[in-house]
């Protein structure tokens, strides 16, 4: 009964580096967003995907980041040209698909810590 | 801008005492959910509240929603060290598929033995 999975768990690249972050959802669940988080603060919202399909990404910067849900395999995040702003820690989360039922609750991975030096 | 705006930020309390967090916006939400994340791990959700002025219990954990959809409280009864954490409301708006959820900055709380 795996859980959402992210890996890795921490992941230090230099600026100018490119870093991916994976995230598995729970079995059965085809809905994935992607939130960041900076040390004591909330969560912000990033990008919201279905397989294959990018449904929402206002939260996500247009330059140097992208997200991917392909029909087989992880959700990847993907920062290119990294700088020391995109330190932080990223969390994805899966749900359920339940139309008419209102908001179904989200399940979190640990996380991804990324640190840009 | 938050669209949720959680307060107090931090709460440094002793064992046994009460406490209440307050989650508020000018925005109507279809339904709002509790979370606490613990140091290096994601959010775990707590609960969900949907209809206005609804009120639920878990333990010593107690969630109301206001009754026009815009506000919640937490109120922790006895608090012990186990309670400490980051507690995050999180307001959804359901959108043509699945919810898209905003989150409030947290309220960090630390129960001291």
């Amino acid at each position: 009964n795996a859980g959402v999975m992210q890996n890795p768990r921490h992941l230090v690249r230099r600026r100018g580096q490119e870093a991916r972050l994976r995230c598995s959802p729970m079995k059965g669940h085809s809905h994935v967003y992607w939130y960041r988080q900076l040390p004591e603060e909330g969560l912000k919202f990033m990008v919201y995907l279905q397989k294959e399909n990018i449904i929402d990404e206002s939260g996500m910067p247009k330059e140097r980041f992208s997200a991917e849900f392909p029909k087989e395999g992880p959700s990847i995040l993907r920062i290119q040209q990294v700088v020391r702003g995109d330190s932080a820690a990223y969390f994805c989360a899966s749900s359920p698909f339940r139309p008419g039922q209102g908001a179904s609750p989200l399940h979190f991975g640990n996380g991804t810590r990324l640190t840009v030096t | 801008t938050q669209l949720l705006e959680q307060s107090p930020q931090f709460l440094s309390i002793q064992e046994g005492e009460n406490l209440t967090v307050y989650c508020n916006s000018s925005s109507v939400f279809s339904s709002l959910q509790w979370y606490r994340q613990e140091p290096g791990e994601g959010p775990v959700l707590l609960v969900t509240v949907v209809t206005g002025g609804e009120v639920k219990k878990l333990k010593r954990l107690t969630f109301q929603f206001g009754d026009a959809r815009k506000d919640s409280s937490l109120h922790i009864t006895a608090a012990q060290p186990g309670d400490t954490g980051l507690y995050l409301c999180a307001g959804a708006r359901v959108g043509n598929a699945g919810n898209m959820l905003t989150f409030g900055g947290g309220t960090r709380l630390m129960v001291k033995p």
